[in-house]
């Protein structure tokens, strides 16, 4: 069946450090990947997007990478900063399909100043 | 520019009662999409609304799930009667366009059926 594995651990870092959060999937043939922040009592956020052609995507201090081999993206949060506390999600869309996101559990993020 | 606004933030309701969420998507976008996220679980697709149009509502639970879009623009989803399992929190989502564009989020409705 497909997964979407993500590390229900939370992450705790020291401000200015980079954060790492890793995404891993089984039985997909994904179009494109997502990630999303997610703060308490909100909805997500579209951070980036990275198609199964592209194997790195930056924005700002954030960068994504997608490895079809592996099954795996990772995302990257540089310089980071208590602000960036949050839950970050990420989503895969299948080619084949009606392109809707299916998404990971989702794994929290705490900065520490 | 105004987001995805949800109504109600929050809905406490009796089992077997009825409840009907509200989505506003942003202007002009002709994709609407509802997912709901279980406590403990992934956000889970329900249904894809393009224009009044469902094109794609297989993650609907069950027949006790109804969502309409008339003309085009707001969205209800309707749980009747709502059950204990039905808990958790709604999102509506609206894009320009349903490939690859980025969905835009609302903040949720909370439903807890008692």
């Amino acid at each position: 069946s497909q997964k979407i594995e993500q590390n229900s651990e939370a992450l705790n870092i020291q401000e200015g450090k980079t954060a790492t959060l890793t995404c891993n999937y089984t039985n997909y043939s994904p179009a494109y990947l997502q990630w999303y922040r997610q703060d308490p009592g909100r909805g997500p956020v579209f951070l980036l997007l990275i198609r199964e052609n592209e194997k790195e995507k930056r924005k700002e201090r954030l960068k994504v990478t997608f490895d079809t081999t592996l099954k795996q993206s990772l995302f990257h949060i540089t310089a980071s900063q208590p602000a960036d506390s949050a839950t970050y999600l990420c989503a895969l869309a299948s080619s084949g399909g009606s392109y809707i996101p299916t998404f990971g559990r989702g794994t929290s993020l705490i900065v520490h100043p | 520019e105004a987001g995805v606004t949800q109504f109600p933030s929050h809905s406490v309701i009796e089992k077997g009662q009825t409840v009907t969420l509200r989505c506003d998507p942003i202007s002009g976008h002709d994709n609407l999409y509802w997912y709901r996220r279980v406590m403990g679980k992934e956000i889970k697709f329900l249904l894809h609304f393009v224009k009044e149009s469902k094109q794609d509502e297989s993650g609907m639970p069950n027949n006790r799930f109804l969502a309409e879009r008339t003309g085009g623009t707001y969205s209800t989803l309707k749980v009747q009667p709502a059950e204990l399992e039905d808990s958790g929190v709604y999102f509506c989502a609206s894009s320009q366009a349903s490939a690859h564009n980025e969905q835009f989020f609302g903040p949720g409705t909370r439903l807890t059926v008692l």
